[in-house]
Protein backbone atom coordinates (compact mmCIF):
# COMPACT_ATOMS: atom_id res chain seq x y z
CA UNK A 1 0.00 0.00 0.00
CA UNK A 2 1.30 3.37 -0.46
CA UNK A 3 2.25 5.56 2.00
CA UNK A 4 3.50 9.37 2.79
CA UNK A 5 5.92 10.53 5.08
CA UNK A 6 6.16 14.32 6.10
CA UNK A 7 8.95 15.46 8.85
CA UNK A 8 9.50 17.23 10.92
CA UNK A 9 5.69 17.00 12.56
CA UNK A 10 6.47 20.87 14.55
CA UNK A 11 9.39 22.88 13.98
CA UNK A 12 9.72 26.72 15.40
CA UNK A 13 12.46 28.58 13.74
CA UNK A 14 13.48 32.35 14.09
CA UNK A 15 12.96 34.96 11.22
CA UNK A 16 16.24 34.94 8.78
CA UNK A 17 16.68 31.36 8.72
CA UNK A 18 16.38 28.38 6.36
CA UNK A 19 14.24 26.13 5.93
CA UNK A 20 13.74 22.50 4.74
CA UNK A 21 10.44 20.24 4.95
CA UNK A 22 10.43 16.83 3.52
CA UNK A 23 8.16 14.52 2.44
CA UNK A 24 8.71 11.14 0.49
CA UNK A 25 5.98 8.49 -1.13
CA UNK A 26 6.02 4.79 -0.97
CA UNK A 27 4.40 1.97 -2.42
CA UNK A 28 4.26 3.93 -6.07
CA UNK A 29 6.10 5.39 -8.67
CA UNK A 30 5.85 8.39 -10.86
CA UNK A 31 3.56 10.29 -8.72
CA UNK A 32 2.15 14.04 -8.53
CA UNK A 33 3.18 15.36 -6.13
CA UNK A 34 2.28 18.65 -4.07
CA UNK A 35 2.94 21.33 -1.11
CA UNK A 36 0.05 23.18 0.44
CA UNK A 37 0.27 25.96 3.71
CA UNK A 38 -2.85 26.08 5.65
CA UNK A 39 -3.21 29.27 7.36
CA UNK A 40 -5.58 29.80 9.72
CA UNK A 41 -9.13 30.88 8.39
CA UNK A 42 -7.68 30.82 4.93
CA UNK A 43 -7.83 27.25 3.97
CA UNK A 44 -5.65 25.11 1.70
CA UNK A 45 -3.29 27.04 -0.79
CA UNK A 46 -1.54 25.31 -3.59
CA UNK A 47 2.36 26.14 -3.28
CA UNK A 48 3.78 23.91 -5.57
CA UNK A 49 2.99 20.85 -7.67
CA UNK A 50 5.32 18.49 -9.51
CA UNK A 51 4.76 16.04 -12.35
CA UNK A 52 8.14 14.71 -12.45
CA UNK A 53 11.73 14.79 -10.99
CA UNK A 54 12.84 18.22 -11.86
CA UNK A 55 10.10 19.86 -13.12
CA UNK A 56 7.93 22.04 -10.04
CA UNK A 57 5.18 24.64 -10.72
CA UNK A 58 4.59 27.43 -8.59
CA UNK A 59 1.09 28.64 -7.98
CA UNK A 60 1.85 31.81 -5.87
CA UNK A 61 4.46 34.14 -5.70
CA UNK A 62 6.40 33.82 -1.77
CA UNK A 63 9.38 33.29 -0.01
CA UNK A 64 9.58 29.87 -0.72
CA UNK A 65 11.06 27.24 -3.24
CA UNK A 66 10.83 23.14 -3.91
CA UNK A 67 12.66 20.16 -5.81
CA UNK A 68 11.89 17.06 -6.62
CA UNK A 69 15.95 15.25 -6.31
CA UNK A 70 13.88 12.13 -6.86
CA UNK A 71 10.53 10.31 -8.01
CA UNK A 72 8.97 10.39 -4.82
CA UNK A 73 10.72 12.74 -2.98
CA UNK A 74 9.70 16.41 -2.64
CA UNK A 75 10.78 19.14 -0.34
CA UNK A 76 9.97 22.52 0.80
CA UNK A 77 12.89 25.39 1.47
CA UNK A 78 13.63 29.09 1.90
CA UNK A 79 16.66 30.47 2.31
CA UNK A 80 15.46 33.07 5.27
CA UNK A 81 12.28 32.57 6.61
CA UNK A 82 10.01 35.56 7.26
CA UNK A 83 7.27 35.93 9.92
CA UNK A 84 4.52 35.57 7.50
CA UNK A 85 6.09 31.97 6.55
CA UNK A 86 4.49 30.50 9.87
CA UNK A 87 1.63 28.19 8.79
CA UNK A 88 0.66 24.37 8.61
CA UNK A 89 2.70 22.48 5.60
CA UNK A 90 0.64 19.74 3.99
CA UNK A 91 2.52 17.24 1.77
CA UNK A 92 0.08 15.36 -0.86
CA UNK A 93 0.38 12.72 -3.55
CA UNK A 94 -1.78 11.60 -6.11
CA UNK A 95 -1.78 8.67 -8.85
CA UNK A 96 -1.58 9.25 -13.03
CA UNK A 97 -3.82 6.80 -14.18
CA UNK A 98 -7.08 7.52 -14.90
CA UNK A 99 -8.48 5.69 -11.65
CA UNK A 100 -5.63 7.89 -9.70
CA UNK A 101 -8.49 10.59 -8.93
CA UNK A 102 -7.79 12.03 -5.57
CA UNK A 103 -5.30 13.38 -3.27
CA UNK A 104 -3.32 11.97 -0.18
CA UNK A 105 -2.28 14.14 2.47
CA UNK A 106 0.70 13.52 4.87
CA UNK A 107 0.38 14.92 8.77
CA UNK A 108 1.34 18.25 8.17
CA UNK A 109 4.40 19.73 9.78
CA UNK A 110 3.22 22.72 12.11
CA UNK A 111 6.02 25.63 11.48
CA UNK A 112 6.24 28.75 14.10
CA UNK A 113 8.67 31.36 12.48
CA UNK A 114 9.73 33.26 15.82
CA UNK B 1 -9.65 29.78 -13.45
CA UNK B 2 -11.26 26.96 -11.13
CA UNK B 3 -12.28 28.50 -7.00
CA UNK B 4 -14.02 26.77 -4.34
CA UNK B 5 -16.20 28.74 -2.00
CA UNK B 6 -17.31 27.18 1.66
CA UNK B 7 -20.22 29.52 2.54
CA UNK B 8 -19.65 28.77 6.50
CA UNK B 9 -16.62 29.11 8.64
CA UNK B 10 -17.99 27.55 11.37
CA UNK B 11 -20.63 25.15 11.94
CA UNK B 12 -22.34 24.33 15.68
CA UNK B 13 -24.97 21.92 15.79
CA UNK B 14 -26.61 19.69 18.78
CA UNK B 15 -25.21 15.63 18.72
CA UNK B 16 -28.05 13.79 16.54
CA UNK B 17 -28.87 16.46 14.61
CA UNK B 18 -28.92 17.22 10.92
CA UNK B 19 -26.43 19.02 9.35
CA UNK B 20 -25.90 20.75 5.54
CA UNK B 21 -21.94 22.18 4.78
CA UNK B 22 -22.50 24.19 2.03
CA UNK B 23 -19.66 24.32 -1.05
CA UNK B 24 -19.75 26.13 -4.29
CA UNK B 25 -17.35 26.21 -7.26
CA UNK B 26 -16.42 27.77 -10.23
CA UNK B 27 -14.35 26.01 -13.34
CA UNK B 28 -14.31 26.74 -16.91
CA UNK B 29 -13.52 22.97 -17.49
CA UNK B 30 -14.87 19.50 -15.96
CA UNK B 31 -14.01 18.77 -12.59
CA UNK B 32 -14.36 16.26 -9.74
CA UNK B 33 -15.37 17.18 -6.99
CA UNK B 34 -14.26 15.94 -3.12
CA UNK B 35 -15.48 16.37 0.54
CA UNK B 36 -11.96 15.78 2.79
CA UNK B 37 -12.25 16.01 6.42
CA UNK B 38 -9.33 16.96 8.98
CA UNK B 39 -8.74 16.29 12.34
CA UNK B 40 -6.69 18.85 14.69
CA UNK B 41 -3.00 19.29 13.64
CA UNK B 42 -3.46 16.32 11.07
CA UNK B 43 -3.25 15.97 7.36
CA UNK B 44 -6.50 15.43 5.39
CA UNK B 45 -8.32 12.55 5.13
CA UNK B 46 -10.78 11.71 2.07
CA UNK B 47 -14.74 11.40 2.78
CA UNK B 48 -15.81 11.22 -0.67
CA UNK B 49 -16.09 11.97 -4.21
CA UNK B 50 -18.06 12.63 -6.63
CA UNK B 51 -16.51 11.65 -10.32
CA UNK B 52 -19.02 10.90 -12.77
CA UNK B 53 -22.64 8.92 -12.97
CA UNK B 54 -24.56 9.03 -10.02
CA UNK B 55 -24.67 12.83 -8.85
CA UNK B 56 -25.87 11.34 -5.10
CA UNK B 57 -22.49 10.25 -3.39
CA UNK B 58 -22.15 8.51 0.20
CA UNK B 59 -19.09 8.31 2.40
CA UNK B 60 -19.19 4.75 5.43
CA UNK B 61 -20.12 7.32 8.31
CA UNK B 62 -22.99 8.32 7.24
CA UNK B 63 -22.39 11.63 5.42
CA UNK B 64 -23.48 12.10 1.53
CA UNK B 65 -22.74 14.65 -0.98
CA UNK B 66 -24.78 15.62 -4.18
CA UNK B 67 -23.52 17.02 -7.14
CA UNK B 68 -26.03 20.05 -8.60
CA UNK B 69 -24.22 20.70 -12.17
CA UNK B 70 -27.08 23.70 -12.47
CA UNK B 71 -26.01 25.20 -9.37
CA UNK B 72 -22.28 24.17 -9.49
CA UNK B 73 -22.45 23.14 -5.92
CA UNK B 74 -21.53 20.05 -3.56
CA UNK B 75 -23.37 20.44 -0.46
CA UNK B 76 -22.32 17.74 2.61
CA UNK B 77 -25.19 16.50 4.61
CA UNK B 78 -25.25 14.44 7.41
CA UNK B 79 -29.28 13.35 9.19
CA UNK B 80 -27.59 12.81 12.13
CA UNK B 81 -24.09 13.68 13.47
CA UNK B 82 -22.17 12.65 16.24
CA UNK B 83 -19.74 14.37 18.61
CA UNK B 84 -16.72 12.16 16.72
CA UNK B 85 -17.95 14.44 13.79
CA UNK B 86 -16.27 17.91 15.30
CA UNK B 87 -13.79 18.50 12.63
CA UNK B 88 -12.52 20.66 9.73
CA UNK B 89 -14.03 19.65 6.36
CA UNK B 90 -12.89 20.55 2.99
CA UNK B 91 -14.36 20.63 -0.44
CA UNK B 92 -12.15 20.71 -2.99
CA UNK B 93 -12.00 20.51 -6.68
CA UNK B 94 -10.05 18.85 -9.30
CA UNK B 95 -9.07 19.02 -13.26
CA UNK B 96 -9.71 16.48 -15.29
CA UNK B 97 -6.28 16.30 -16.95
CA UNK B 98 -4.21 17.39 -14.59
CA UNK B 99 -5.00 16.24 -10.96
CA UNK B 100 -4.36 19.62 -9.64
CA UNK B 101 -6.62 20.47 -6.81
CA UNK B 102 -7.95 23.26 -5.60
CA UNK B 103 -9.62 23.80 -1.97
CA UNK B 104 -11.97 25.88 -0.13
CA UNK B 105 -11.50 28.23 3.23
CA UNK B 106 -12.76 25.11 5.10
CA UNK B 107 -16.11 24.50 7.30
CA UNK B 108 -15.30 23.86 10.73
CA UNK B 109 -18.11 21.39 12.48
CA UNK B 110 -18.46 21.52 15.90
CA UNK B 111 -20.83 18.86 17.41
CA UNK B 112 -22.20 19.87 21.15
CA UNK B 113 -23.22 17.39 23.60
Amino acid sequence: SQTIHQWPATLVQPVGSPLSLECTVEGTSNPNLYWYRQAAGRGLQLLFYSVGIGQISSEVPQNLSASRPQDRQFILSSKKLLLSDSGFYLCAWSGRGRRDTEAFFGQGTRLTVV
Amino acid sequence: AQSVTQLDSQVPVFEEAPVELRCNYSSSVSVYLFWYVQYPNQGLQLLLKYLSGSTLVESINGFEAEFNKSQTSFHLRKPSVHISDTAEYFCAVSLYNFNKFYFGSGTKLNVKP
